[in-house]
């Protein structure tokens, strides 16, 4: 079945490294991708979204290009800070999951000062 | 700004308990979701709504219901709540966007302790 694979966690970086979180998907359509942040103990939150192939979604210094042809949608930072330690989801949706979103399981982030 | 809220951060109830889980949208979105969240399992959907008094099943329905008698309102019932139903629980809206996308809206949870 479709499904959306994520980098294991945690990832642990200094204040200002570089930051990539792997995210391939499988799938039978052409899904939406996304990326949600959930910050500790709040809700998830929209981070950026993508909604065709070669789209580039763009938020709050994060960044994540819709690759068709790898199947992939990796999520970027240049320099993190220690206030983007979260976890963060990758997912798929579209009319075929009936506008459900497919979850990747979330990798945590940690930033040290 | 969308706004989801449910209706408490935390709650502690008895093994037995009737428990209901509130969560109220302000943006007229026609689907409504619950989630469980578990450490190592993700998110896993247990009912979704796509329109008043609809309910469709996720992948983890059991000993959950759901009930959506108004458009900006979708109710988590825990019948008989157990242990195992100890959990974070999220509950999130959608609509199509302008670029015709469905992004989902979540609420800041509700962490469900059953003793």
């Amino acid at each position: 079945g479709d499904s959306v694979t994520q980098m294991e966690g945690p990832v642990t970086l200094s204040e200002e490294a570089f930051l990539t979180i792997n995210c391939t998907y499988t799938a039978t359509g052409y899904p939406s991708l996304f990326w949600y942040v959930q910050y500790p103990g709040e809700g998830l939150q929209l981070l950026l979204k993508a909604t065709k192939a070669d789209d580039k979604g763009s938020n709050k210094g994060f960044e994540a290009t819709y690759r068709k042809e790898t199947t992939s949608f990796h999520l970027e930072k240049g320099s993190v800070q220690v206030s983007d330690s979260a976890v963060y989801f990758c997912a798929l949706s579209g009319p075929e999951y009936g506008n459900k979103l497919v979850f990747g399981a979330g990798t945590i982030l940690r930033v040290k000062s | 700004d969308v706004k989801v809220t449910q209706s408490s951060r935390y709650l502690v109830k008895r093994t037995g308990e009737k428990v209901f889980l509130e969560c109220v949208q302000d943006m007229d979105h026609e689907n409504m979701f619950w989630y469980r969240q578990d450490p190592g399992l993700g998110l896993r959907l247990i009912y979704f709504s796509y329109d008043v008094k609809m309910k469709e099943k996720g992948d983890i329905p059991e000993g959950y219901s759901v009930s959506r008698e108004k458009k900006e309102r979708f109710s988590l019932i825990l019948e008989s709540a157990s242990t195992n139903q100890t959990s974070m629980y999220l509950c999130a809206s959608s609509s199509p966007s302008t670029s015709g996308t469905y992004e989902q809206y979540f609420g800041p949870g509700t962490r469900l302790t059953v003793t």
